[in-house]
């Protein structure tokens, strides 16, 4: 299994949205409703942003949004705040019990 | 509130073990409920899944690292266990130890620990 692609980075202004993709395989992002995604700061540990494609943790603002089409998903972050600019990750469960990664997205709110 | 907390060397010399420690609270890993995770960070890199393992021992991991690798439990310390064996440079990583729901969703993480492997 190869690590899911992410473009390496992203960005927006304030009040704007920007989304970041996720592109996996037919074994992996395809065959599976189970993408993450994960936010992480400079030195810090993620978090969970989104499970299960669309599904949003209790704390999450609902700025944060997952969705898939195929073999790629897809984090959409609406009214883009200062707060919002960190890494990005996607994950994958890929069947026989392993999970992939992606390789990351910057996301810089300009 | 489910707190994990890694523990270890932070030096390990080429060819050797690098063993570390996950001790769990808020949370007992014989619940069945959820799996316990491996996820290391090489610096400047992205994050790479490296394993999990069951409250009832079964184990999985990554196959790049499959034959190097063990994950293990310790219910009686409420602990998760990693060993990577012959250890080289390219595996200097923060180490990550998480929650997960089985399927690579992990919502509680450890804070991480950088281990550097030099001689």
């Amino acid at each position: 299994q190869s690590a899911l692609t992410q473009p390496p980075s992203a960005s927006g202004s304030p009040g704007q949205s920007v989304t970041i993709s996720c592109t996996g395989t037919s074994s992996d992002v395809g065959a599976y409703n189970y993408v993450s995604w994960y936010q992480q700061y400079p030195g810090k540990a993620p978090k969970l942003m989104i499970s299960e494609v669309t599904k949003r943790p209790s704390g999450v603002p609902d700025r944060y949004s997952g969705s898939k089409s195929g073999n790629t998903a897809s984090l959409t972050v609406s009214g883009l705040q200062a707060e919002d600019e960190a890494d990005y990750y996607c994950s994958s469960y890929a069947g026989s019990n392993i999970v992939l990664f992606g390789g990351g997205t910057k996301l810089t709110v300009l | 509130q489910v707190q994990l907390q890694e523990s270890g060397p932070r030096l390990v010399k080429p060819s050797q073990t690098l063993s570390l420690t996950c001790t769990v609270s808020g949370a007992s890993l014989s619940s069945g409920d959820y799996y316990w995770s491996w996820i290391r960070q090489s610096p400047g890199k992205g994050l790479e899944w490296i394993g999990y393992i069951y409250y009832a021992g079964s184990a999985y991991y990554t196959p790049s690292l499959r034959g190097r690798l063990t994950i293990s439990v310790d219910m009686s310390k409420n602990q998760v266990s990693l060993n990577l064996r012959s250890v080289t440079a390219a595996d200097t990583a923060v180490y990550y130890c998480g929650r997960d729901d089985s399927c690579g969703s992990v919502d509680y993480w450890g804070q991480g620990t950088l281990v550097t492997v030099s001689s």
